[in-house]
């Protein structure tokens, strides 16, 4: 039972590359989130999902695309990268929205 | 807009003493909840209090609600230096949109 996992756990990319961050949950759980991390902020959500082939945007969704066509997997893709989406990105899943959340480890993105 | 502030933005205690942090919200909520975060790790669910509790126990932590003053206290008690890490309150008012404060960095001195 390994939770929530998130792939790659670092990644430099430069500005107006894309890439997809990946997160995977083995729990079996309906509801999924990426958060963005910045020092002093907390974090903020970005997008989430309430099931299956259902997604919707958080407060900061500007830059980020989701999709969610397994329960299982829910990968963050950056269009076109900004040295402002440089932060931490985490994935949380849990069996139903405003019940505890289980996190991944998070990935680390520095944009140049 | 983020929902929930902590204070004090950092606290240092000494080995054994308790560590008390706060957080204020602006709307109503289902619930809040607080967890922990370890330097480099993802966020630990702690504790979850409902709308219509007002105070909860869990180990060595105690947390209050008081949903007049829209604030939420967490206790921490006899410290240990495996408690050095932050804390976040989260509020949830029902919306699938857990908003979280920034957090209260806790250093526990040996």
């Amino acid at each position: 039972n390994a939770g929530v996992t998130q792939t790659p756990k670092f990644q430099v990319l430069k500005t107006g590359q894309s890439m997809t961050l990946q997160c995977a949950q083995d729990m079996n759980h309906e509801y999924m989130s990426w958060y963005r991390q910045d020092p002093g902020m907390g974090l903020r959500l970005i997008h989430y999902s309430v099931g299956a082939g259902i997604t919707d945007q958080g407060e900061v969704p500007n830059g980020y695309n989701v999709s969610r066509s397994t329960t299982e997997d829910f990968p963050l893709r950056l269009l076109s990268a900004a040295p402002s989406q440089t932060s931490v990105y985490f994935c949380a899943s849990s069996y139903r929205g405003g019940v505890p959340q289980h996190f991944g480890d998070g990935t680390r993105l520095s944009i140049l | 807009s983020q929902q929930g502030e902590e204070d004090p933005q950092a606290l240092s205690i000494q080995e054994g003493e308790n560590a008390t942090m706060n957080c204020s919200y602006k709307t109503s909520i289902n619930n809040l909840q607080w967890y922990r975060q370890n330097s480099g790790r993802g966020l630990v669910h702690l504790i979850l209090i409902r709308s219509n509790e007002r105070e909860k126990h869990s180990g060595r932590l105690r947390v209050t609600l008081d949903t007049s003053k829209k604030s939420s206290s967490l206790l921490i008690t006899a410290s240990r230096a495996a408690d050095t890490a932050s804390y976040f309150c989260a509020t949830d008012a029902g919306d699938y949109k857990l908003s979280f404060g920034a957090g209260t960095t806790v250093t526990v001195r040996a």
